[in-house]
């Protein structure tokens, strides 16, 4: 089965700063990546998918980006954070319609 | 707007009794609804799953039931234990391996 590895775990950022969390898989190949944001007591808000590497696809008009170097890799940046940037993010992947989810990075930004 | 509505937003059970989660969604596309499970500061787990074919599925102490006419599903949790006490989350998705997720019910299980 798989496993899904994020880190960092918890990250405090100044308002401006860049951001690089990443996302790593192991156990499959070729997955469905995802990346999703869930602010304090909220629910999950899906930011980009991606189906292979270089294909990205952005569900909502924000300040962040997301790239997929590699099959087992997906990295979400930002170049300049908001305060509105802080919150739970976590990685998924998926084979069929089942999402398995990573541990998630905390990130506050100041 | 969102796709998959979730009620309530939380709820309170005493040990040993039922936890009721409902969500209703609008799309007949949907053919897959899942149910997760978030502990605080961890990643949501997949806790069982149903497809329209299926009125009913029980894995343990949880079960799902499904009514497709109405377009609602919901989780039951019997036994309620302390251990239970987290948020769930339900799902749908229509093929195209997005899930468009409920907002999420936060269950307390007092002892």
């Amino acid at each position: 089965s798989q496993t899904i590895h994020q880190w960092p775990a918890t990250l405090v950022q100044p308002v401006g700063s860049p951001l690089s969390l990443e996302c790593t898989v192991e156990g499959t190949s070729n997955p469905n990546l995802y990346w999703y944001r869930q602010a304090a007591g909220r629910g999950l808000q899906l930011l980009f998918y991606s189906v292979g590497i270089g294909q990205i696809s952005s569900e909502v008009p924000q300040n962040l980006s997301a790239s997929r170097p590699q099959d087992r890799q997906f990295i979400l940046s930002s170049k300049k954070l908001l305060l509105s940037d802080s919150g739970f993010y976590l990685c998924a992947c998926s084979k069929s319609e089942t999402q398995y989810f990573g541990p998630g990075t905390r990130l506050l930004v100041l | 707007q969102q796709q998959v509505k979730q009620s309530p937003q939380s709820l309170i059970v005493q040990k040993g009794g039922i936890s009721i989660i409902n969500c209703a969604y609008e799309n007949t596309a949907f053919d897959y609804f899942p149910w997760y499970q978030q502990f605080p500061g961890k990643g949501p787990a997949l806790l069982i799953a149903i497809r329209p074919d299926v009125s009913e599925k029980k894995e343990g102490r949880f079960t799902i039931s499904f009514n497709k006419s109405a377009k609602q599903f919901s989780l039951h949790i019997m036994d309620s234990q302390p251990g239970d006490s987290a948020t769930y989350f339900c799902a749908a998705s229509k093929g195209d391996y997005k899930l468009s997720f409920g907002a999420g019910t936060t269950v307390t299980v007092r002892a």
